[in-house]
């Protein structure tokens, strides 16, 4: 089956500064990628996503970026906030039965 | 709109009791997906129903895990004989499958503790 890695596990920038998280997955038919922000007490929330056919997104101030032949895709939050702080993951599918989730980034930004 | 809604929030169990998990997906979603996530690890994939039938259980630990979905709308995940270590936040996503769209909405989870 698939395994998703991510790094780093802990993450904190000064606000405004850039934050990146990456992430590696091993199965070469997994064709979307979602990236999730989950705060304390709540289920994670879809915060942007990218297809195998895309090699990047970009969202206002979030971005993501994917290297199929590396199978690497990465998150980038440019001039974050207070509120960006949370614990953030990436997941990988090529069913989209089964998504296979990285073990979470927990950002903190400092204000 | 409504989002994913859980039910309980939290449950506490004693060893060897049987609970119900309720999921009540975002109206119009065919897929549901039932996770289990341990402290300070990501989602892992336990069930996935598209309409009324389970089309891939394949990660439900072992034989006293059990889901449901009989309408093709609410969900109940079933466990028997719970151990402590099932000790997790369960959480419900549903999607609205269609084509290539996989989003899915996460619900707030029930955390389930076993005593």
């Amino acid at each position: 089956g698939e395994n998703v890695e991510q790094h780093p596990s802990t993450l904190s920038v000064q606000e405004g500064d850039s934050a990146v998280i990456k992430c590696t997955y091993s199965d070469s038919a997994s064709n979307y990628f979602p990236w999730y922000k989950q705060e304390l007490g709540k289920g994670p929330q879809l915060i942007i996503d990218i297809r195998s056919n895309v090699g990047e997104k970009k969202d206002q101030r979030i971005a993501v970026t994917l290297n199929k032949t590396a199978k690497h895709f990465s998150l980038h939050i440019t001039e974050t906030q207070p509120e960006d702080s949370a614990v953030y993951f990436c997941a990988a599918t090529y069913t989209g039965n089964q998504f296979y989730f990285g073990t979470g980034t927990s950002l903190t930004v400092i204000p | 709109g409504a989002g994913v809604s859980q039910t309980p929030s939290n449950k506490v169990t004693e060893k060897g009791k049987y609970v119900e998990l309720r999921c009540d997906p975002i109206s119009g979603h065919t897929a549901l997906y039932w996770y289990r996530q341990s402290l300070g690890q990501g989602p892992e994939f336990l069930i996935y129903f598209q309409g009324t039938g389970a089309a891939d259980d394949s990660g439900l630990p072992n034989d006293r895990f059990f889901a449901v979905r009989p309408e093709g709308s609410v969900s109940t995940l079933k466990i028997q004989r719970t151990e402590r270590g099932d000790s997790a936040v369960y959480l419900c996503a549903s999607s609205l499958r269609g084509g290539d769209s996989y989003e899915q909405y996460f619900g707030p989870g029930t955390r389930l503790t076993v005593t």
